[in-house]
C-alpha cells in the first residue's frame, strides 16, 4: 500500500458530461502527478502540482485541469468528455525531500465515456 | 508520447526461471526507473537508476543502464507466480522544469507455476 487513495474506484459517464475525480496524496507529499492510461497502453503524463500551482502539463488539451488544495489533495477535471476518455486515472504522489523522482501511485479511477 | 519502449510485448516463462526485460528510450534522461503493474491497478515503484549508473541491484531485481544505447534492461532472478504483472519503464527527461515521467508501453509478465 502506498498511502494514495482515489476515489470513485470507478464511474461511467456520457459524451459531453462533465467528471472529478479525486486523489489524497501520501502525508507530507506536496507534489502529485496524474496520469490517463488507456487499455493496453502505458500511462501518459497529464499534469503536475506542486504546493498547488500546476507545475508541467503533458499534451492534453485545456478541458483537462486540476487543483491541489492546502492539505495535498487533488482533483482532475474533465469536461466535455469524449469517448477516448475512457481509460485509468491514476494519481501519483512524491516528496521532495526522498527521492522526488519516485512516485507513489493510487490504485485508479476507471472511467468509462458511453 | 510515449518515450520509452519496452520489449518484449508479452513474455511467459516457468516459475524459478529468470525474465528479461528491455527498455529503450529517445532522449537524455535524468533517471530511468521501473514500475509493476497488477491487472490495471496502481503503480508500484521497484527501482531507480541515475543516468550515472550503470548497474543496480534489489533483491531478486537487478538493472541495467546503457545512456550511449538508450537503453535499459531488468532482470528478476527465480521468478515466482506472483511476479505476473505488467512492467514498465519511465525516463525522467533531464533538464525538465517538473518531475514528469515518460512510461513505456509496457511488457506482460505471465510466471507459470
Amino acid at each position: 500500500e502506498t498511502g494514495v487513495t482515489q476515489s470513485p474506484t470507478h464511474l461511467i459517464k456520457t459524451r459531453g458530461q462533465q467528471v472529478t475525480l479525486r486523489c489524497s496524496s501520501q502525508s507530507g507529499h506536496n507534489t502529485v502527478s496524474w496520469y490517463q492510461q488507456a487499455l493496453g497502453q502505458g500511462p501518459q503524463f497529464i499534469f503536475q502540482y506542486y504546493r498547488e500551482e500546476e507545475n508541467g502539463r503533458g499534451n492534453f488539451p485545456p478541458r483537462f485541469s486540476g487543483l491541489q488544495f492546502p492539505n495535498y489533495s487533488s482533483e482532475l477535471n474533465v469536461n466535455a468528455l469524449e469517448l477516448d476518455d475512457s481509460a485509468l486515472y491514476l494519481c501519483a504522489s512524491s516528496h521532495p525531500k526522498l527521492s522526488t523522482d519516485t512516485q507513489y501511485f493510487g490504485p485508479g479511477t476507471r472511467l468509462t465515456v458511453l | 508520447s510515449q518515450q520509452g519502449e519496452e520489449d518484449p510485448q508479452a513474455l511467459s516463462i516457468q516459475e524459478g526461471e529468470n525474465a528479461t526485460m528491455n527498455c529503450s528510450y529517445k532522449t537524455s534522461i535524468n533517471n530511468l526507473q521501473w514500475y509493476r503493474q497488477n491487472s490495471g491497478r496502481g503503480l508500484v515503484h521497484l527501482i531507480l537508476i541515475r543516468s550515472n549508473e550503470r548497474e543496480k541491484h534489489s533483491g531478486r531485481l537487478r538493472v541495467t543502464l546503457d545512456t550511449s544505447k538508450k537503453s535499459s534492461s531488468l532482470l528478476i532472478t527465480a521468478s515466482r507466480a506472483a511476479d505476473t504483472a505488467s512492467y514498465f519503464c519511465a525516463t525522467r527527461p533531464a533538464g525538465a522544469g517538473s518531475y514528469q515521467l515518460t512510461f513505456g508501453k509496457g511488457t506482460k509478465l505471465s510466471v507459470i507455476p
